[in-house]
């Protein structure tokens, strides 16, 4: 979904590296999420934003933080990545509860 | 849906057959569940949804049924096409989560020419 842009959409970096993955969206949406997909596993909820002061913790958010700058952008760091955190990662926005999330295309993340 | 590990189960069909793709629920309490497409290297496409006080949803060639005694949910594609290959993903809601999406794990589409 074009209206929702992850960047970069792959990364290569080293253990102990702090990294920033950003999504920004022009859907005018309120609600934005962080997921986690591993092979063969459904998404997973990492963190999520229900507007531009809100930040609330999914089922995975250990080793991650998140910042809603505004409405438009919601951005997903690894303080001190570590391999088991390689995945592919994806950014998501909606209306509202019980609305169809639009996700963006995910950014690969390969932690050596 | 819940987590089947590396190993997604398969689903193969001839073009032109019309496809059944199943998803178990976990929570009978889920008031909304809605269906996913993805293909490799993007992200999940959203088909159709359907919420709790409906049986069936018709789409454009996809349909799908709710059967809450049974928590089971299933996705029909009629006439598959080779572009319906893909993974296909159910999620459902419910308000003990705050209305957040919880993802089964996923079922692969095979449509043989």
């Amino acid at each position: 979904d074009a209206d929702v842009t992850q960047t970069p959409r792959n990364r290569i970096t080293k253990t102990g590296k702090r990294i920033m993955l950003e999504c920004s969206q022009t859907k005018g949406h309120d609600r934005m999420y962080w997921y986690r997909q591993d092979p063969g596993l459904g998404l997973r909820l990492i963190y999520y934003s229900f507007d531009v002061k809100d930040i609330n913790k999914g089922e995975i958010s250990d080793g991650y933080s998140v910042s809603r700058q505004a409405q438009a952008k919601f951005s997903l760091s690894l303080e001190s990545a570590i391999p088991n955190q390689t995945a592919l990662y994806f950014c998501a926005t909606s209306t509202g509860p019980n609305q169809p999330q639009h996700f963006g295309d995910g950014t690969r993340l390969s932690i050596l | 849906g819940e987590s089947v590990g590396l190993h997604l189960p398969t689903l193969s069909v001839q073009e032109g057959d019309n496809s059944i793709i199943n998803c178990a629920y976990s929570n009978s309490a889920s008031d909304y569940f809605i269906w996913y497409k993805q293909e490799s290297g993007k992200g999940p496409q959203f088909i159709i949804d359907i919420r709790s006080n409906m049986d069936k949803r018709q789409g454009q060639r996809v349909t799908v049924l709710l059967n809450k005694t049974v928590k089971h949910l299933s996705l029909q594609i009629a006439a598959t096409q080779p572009g319906d290959s893909a993974v296909y993903f159910c999620a459902e809601t419910y308000m003990e989560y705050g209305n957040k999406l919880v993802f089964g794990a996923g079922t692969i589409l095979r449509v043989k020419s």
